[in-house]
């Protein structure tokens, strides 16, 4: 069966300052990768995924992200935040043999300070 | 378009009353999911259906009824519910792919419970 570790509950930050959220997974099969964006009071909303061919995602906001097989990673970046990014962030894992279920990791809360 | 409405936002309800929280989604999607969150904590899997059959009941107390009308709607009846069981009802729905793991999960904002 697949984890997810996300290796910070939290991230404080200043605006404009580059931030890296980390997800490191396990999982014998085969992974697909997701990253979730929960402003507060609000549902998750899908920031970027990794199904196959290229490495470096890119999603929505700025936001990218690196799949890193051996080092069984999946890391977010933005290389400026601002204010509004202030959330807390999701990593998910779902295997190929298991469907439609989700892991997900504890999440990372991102503060971005003025 | 990406988008999964829930309704309604907020619910106030005592340890006796029956109320139905409503989910739906217009993208065609043949998969339909109901999650509990509670604060500072990732989403927990509870029902899902495939194809309007409940395929995964994560040993959700009875408390808690799902039901799915149709390929568009998922409804979530409680009944005698607890204190504990207050939290954020999120709805989700995909595509379904049954073995394949590469399904994308679009989650609507949730319904705040809370049981008095």
């Amino acid at each position: 069966a697949q984890s997810v570790t996300q290796l910070d509950s939290q991230v404080p930050v200043f605006e404009e300052a580059p931030v890296e959220l980390r997800c490191n997974y396990s999982s014998s099969v085969s992974v697909y990768l997701f990253w979730y964006v929960q402003y507060p009071n609000q549902g998750l909303q899908l920031l970027l995924k990794y199904l196959s061919g290229s490495t470096l995602v890119k999603g929505i906001n700025g936001f990218e992200a690196e799949f890193n097989k051996s080092q069984t990673s999946f890391h977010l970046r933005k290389p400026s935040v601002h204010i509004s990014d202030t959330a807390e962030y999701f990593c998910a894992v779902s295997e190929e043999t298991s469907g439609s279920r989700l892991t997900f990791g504890e999440g990372t809360q991102l503060t971005v300070n003025p | 378009d990406t988008e999964v409405t829930q309704t309604p936002k907020h619910l106030v309800m005592g340890m006796t009353n029956k109320k139905s929280l409503k989910c739906e989604q217009h993208m065609g999607h043949r998969a339909m999911y109901w999650y509990k969150q509670k604060a500072k904590k990732p989403p927990e899997l509870m029902f899902v259906y495939s194809y309007e059959k409940l395929s995964i009941n994560e040993s959700v107390p009875s408390r808690f009824s799902p039901e799915c009308p149709n390929s568009s709607l998922l409804n979530l009846h409680l009944h005698a519910l607890q204190p504990e069981d207050s939290a954020l009802y999120l709805c989700a729905s995909s595509q379904w792919a049954e073995t394949s793991g590469t399904d994308t999960q679009y989650f609507g904002p949730g319904t705040r419970l809370t049981v008095l």
